[in-house]
């Protein structure tokens, strides 16, 4: 069965410090990855994707992740946090097989001190 | 910004009443659906559609029905709301054109029932 697991629930980081959430999935096919941040009381915004080609990806707000298929992981990093990063994240994996549906994880959310 | 609009954004049900949340999008896509976010659960699909008429279950569809008579609305009914329901909800929408395409979600409604 499709399913993503975010091990960590809850994280806390000092600003300035550098930051890696977990993120794992089971997906039989090719995996299409996200991650997405959600604000209190505000919808999701993507963060950033892979479906194909280079492994890193870039997002927005200075964050990137890593696909390694032979871990089923797609990590997301921030080599600096701002205070402003302070949110809740989700992974989530797109399945192809049929209709198109998106799987999420349970979230991480993030803590951060000034 | 994607053009998705839940109504009602906050509601206070009672046990027992039916409930219809509404999520209109201005983006004429294709795929639609409808997510329930609880903590501890992140967001778990209850049903989507991939055109007009065209529905599905997601995994947690028990006591939810959905319709989509036209490509831009799309809505969600509670039968008998029960306090299980309580949650926050969320439309998303995507196209699917080609592979990878992240889904854009709206601003959530927060549905209590008492």
């Amino acid at each position: 069965a499709q399913s993503v697991t975010q091990p960590d629930i809850h994280i806390t980081v000092s600003e300035g410090a550098s930051l890696e959430l977990r993120c794992n999935y089971s997906y039989g096919a090719t995996p299409y990855l996200f991650w997405y941040v959600q604000s209190p009381g505000q919808g999701l915004q993507l963060l950033l994707k892979y479906f194909s080609g280079d492994t890193l990806v870039q997002g927005i707000k200075g964050f990137e992740a890593e696909f390694k298929r032979s871990q089923s992981s797609f990590n997301l990093r921030k080599p600096s946090v701002h205070w402003s990063d302070a949110a809740e994240y989700f992974c989530a994996v797109g399945t192809t097989s049929g209709t198109y549906k998106y799987i999420f994880g349970t979230g991480t959310r993030l803590k951060v001190l000034a | 910004d994607a053009g998705i609009t839940q109504s009602p954004r906050h509601k206070v049900t009672e046990t027992g009443t039916p409930v219809t949340l509404r999520c209109h999008q201005t983006e004429n896509h294709r795929y639609m659906y409808w997510y329930r976010q609880d903590p501890g659960h992140g967001l778990r699909l209850i049903h989507y559609s991939y055109g007009v008429k065209d529905t599905d279950k997601g995994e947690v569809s028990d006591g939810y029905s959905v319709s989509r008579s036209k490509t831009e609305d799309f809505l969600l009914t509670l039968e008998s709301a029960t306090s299980s329901q309580t949650s926050v909800y969320f439309c998303a929408i995507t196209e699917v054109q080609g592979v990878g395409t992240e889904a854009f979600f709206g601003q959530g409604t927060r549905l209590t029932v008492v």
